[in-house]
């Protein structure tokens, strides 16, 4: 069955350190993998894909992913966190010929000023 | 920009009502689906639409039904509320499978079943 992992119910960086929010995914298949952001009563907001090529992905507001085939994970980072990054983080994967996207449980990113 | 539109972002029922969410997207996409979002579990999927009035269940259809008699719109039917559909409830839209296009959500319905 596919599935998507987000181990981590909260992470706390400081504003300007490097922030990464980690994500690995079970499927049969080649994956189409993607970062959401949402904040506070708003729905998901896209940030980036990996669909194939490059594995670094470079997405809306700094963010970026690497894609790593072996360990199966599909890690979101910014070199630099804001504040105003503070929000709720999903990872979601769907192969292709499929209707359905399989959502992790989220992250919730605090930047601490 | 694709546009997705939720009619109601907060809404407070009663046990037993019937409860309509409507849902309308203007980029004439074929693929439209309703999530329930509960902290802690994430998105599950209710139902999923790919063409104008074809279904499919999705991971937690009991209690609800859908409509979409327009390609535009989907509407999403509690038919009789419990307070167990206390819930934050997204519509979202992409076009067809076959290329990894992402998913695009209106803001969410809160709904509150008292």
């Amino acid at each position: 069955a596919q599935s998507v992992a987000q181990p981590e119910d909260q992470v706390n960086v400081a504003e300007g350190n490097p922030l990464t929010v980690k994500c690995t995914y079970s499927v049969s298949g080649n994956p189409y993998l993607f970062w959401y952001v949402q904040y506070p009563n708003r729905g998901l907001q896209f940030l980036l894909k990996y669909i194939t090529g490059d594995n670094l992905v470079k997405g809306s507001y700094g963010f970026e992913a690497e894609f790593n085939k072996s360990q199966t994970s599909f890690h979101l980072k910014k070199p630099s966190a804001l504040v105003s990054d503070s929000a709720l983080y999903f990872c979601a994967v769907k192969t292709s010929g499929t209707y359905k996207y399989i959502f992790g449980t989220g992250t919730r990113l605090k930047v601490l000023a | 920009d694709v546009k997705v539109t939720q009619s109601s972002r907060y809404l407070v029922k009663r046990t037993g009502e019937k409860v309509f969410l409507e849902c309308v997207q203007d980029m004439d996409h074929e693929n439209m689906f309703w999530y329930r979002q509960d902290p802690g579990l994430g998105l599950r999927l209710i139902y999923f639409s790919y063409d104008v009035k074809m279904k499919e269940k999705g991971d937690i259809p009991e209690g609800y039904s859908v409509s979409r008699e327009k390609k535009e719109r989907f509407s999403l039917i509690l038919e009789s509320a419990s307070t167990n559909q206390t819930s934050m409830y997204l519509c979202a839209s992409s076009t067809p499978t076959g290329g990894g296009q992402p998913q695009h959500f209106g803001d969410g319905t809160r709904l509150s079943i008292l």
